[in-house]
C-alpha cells in the first residue's frame, strides 16, 4: 500500500518560476524522502529529513516537514526546462523498514 | 561504484510465459529492494532483502512472483505464467542503511501481450 500521497497530481509552471509541491502520509516516520524521475527511467533521490527535522535545503531545494500535520513539501526555485520530471515522496512509515512512495507529481517546466 | 544495474531492460512476453529479471546492486550494499511500477504511479513495494534473507513480502505479490538473493550478492525476481496485468516496469534499489536513501536501477520494462 501507499503511504504518502502528492499534492497536485500535474504541474505547469514558466522556466524561473518556483515550484512547490505536498506530500501528506497517514503514519508516524522516522524519515521522509523525495525523489525525482525523469520519464523511462530510475528514481533518484534528492533529499532525507529526519523526523525530528523541520527543514533542510540542498542546492535549489527546499524541504520541510510537519510532524503534527502529517505533512511535507518540497520547494524547487528558480526552475529549469530540466527539472521537468515526476517527483514522488516517500516514507518508512515507522517499523516498516522499506520505503513506501506515493503517486507523484508531475512537474513541467517551460522553457 | 557502478550503480544498480537490472536486465534485461525491457522484455516482451506472451501471456502464460515466464519471464525473470536480474539486478545487481551496488557492491558494499546489503539491502535490496524490488518494486513495480505502472504508468502514472508511484513505486509500489514487493519484496525486500538484507544479505539473502528476504525479510518483508508485499500481501500484494502473488505466488506467480518468487525473489531470490542467493549469496547476498545479485538478486533475481521471477514471474510465472504472466498476465496482462504484470506489465509494469520492475525496479530494483539498494541500500546501506535500513530506511536510508535508495539507489535505483533504471528498471526492466515487461510487456505481456
Amino acid at each position: 500500500s501507499q503511504q504518502g500521497e502528492e499534492d497536485p497530481q500535474a504541474l505547469s509552471i514558466q522556466e524561473g518560476e518556483n515550484a512547490t509541491m505536498n506530500c501528506s502520509y497517514k503514519t508516524s516516520i522516522n524519515n521522509l524522502q523525495w525523489y525525482r524521475q525523469n520519464s523511462g527511467r530510475g528514481l533518484v533521490h534528492l533529499i532525507l529529513i529526519r523526523s525530528n527535522e523541520r527543514e533542510k535545503h540542498s542546492g535549489r531545494l527546499r524541504v520541510t516537514l510537519d510532524t503534527s500535520k502529517k505533512s511535507s513539501s518540497l520547494l524547487i526555485t528558480a526552475s529549469r526546462a530540466a527539472d521537468t520530471a515526476s517527483y514522488f515522496c516517500a516514507t518508512d512509515a515507522g517499523n516498516n523498514n522499506d520505503m513506501r512512495f506515493g503517486a507523484g507529481t508531475r512537474l513541467t517546466v517551460k522553457p | 561504484d557502478t550503480g544498480v544495474s537490472q536486465d534485461p531492460r525491457h522484455k516482451i512476453t506472451k501471456r502464460g510465459q515466464n519471464v525473470t529479471f536480474r539486478c545487481d546492486p551496488i557492491s558494499e550494499h546489503n539491502r535490496l529492494y524490488w518494486y513495480r511500477q505502472t504508468l502514472g504511479q508511484g513505486p509500489e513495494f514487493l519484496t525486500y532483502f538484507q544479505n539473502e534473507a528476504q525479510l518483508e513480502k508485499s500481501r500484494l505479490l502473488s505466488d506467480r512472483f518468487s525473489a531470490e538473493r542467493p549469496k547476498g550478492s545479485f538478486s533475481t525476481l521471477e514471474i510465472q505464467r504472466t498476465e496482462q496485468g504484470d506489465s509494469a516496469m520492475y525496479l530494483c534499489a539498494s541500500s546501506l542503511l535500513a530506511r536510508g536513501e535508495l539507489f535505483f536501477g533504471e528498471g526492466s520494462r515487461l510487456t505481456v501481450l
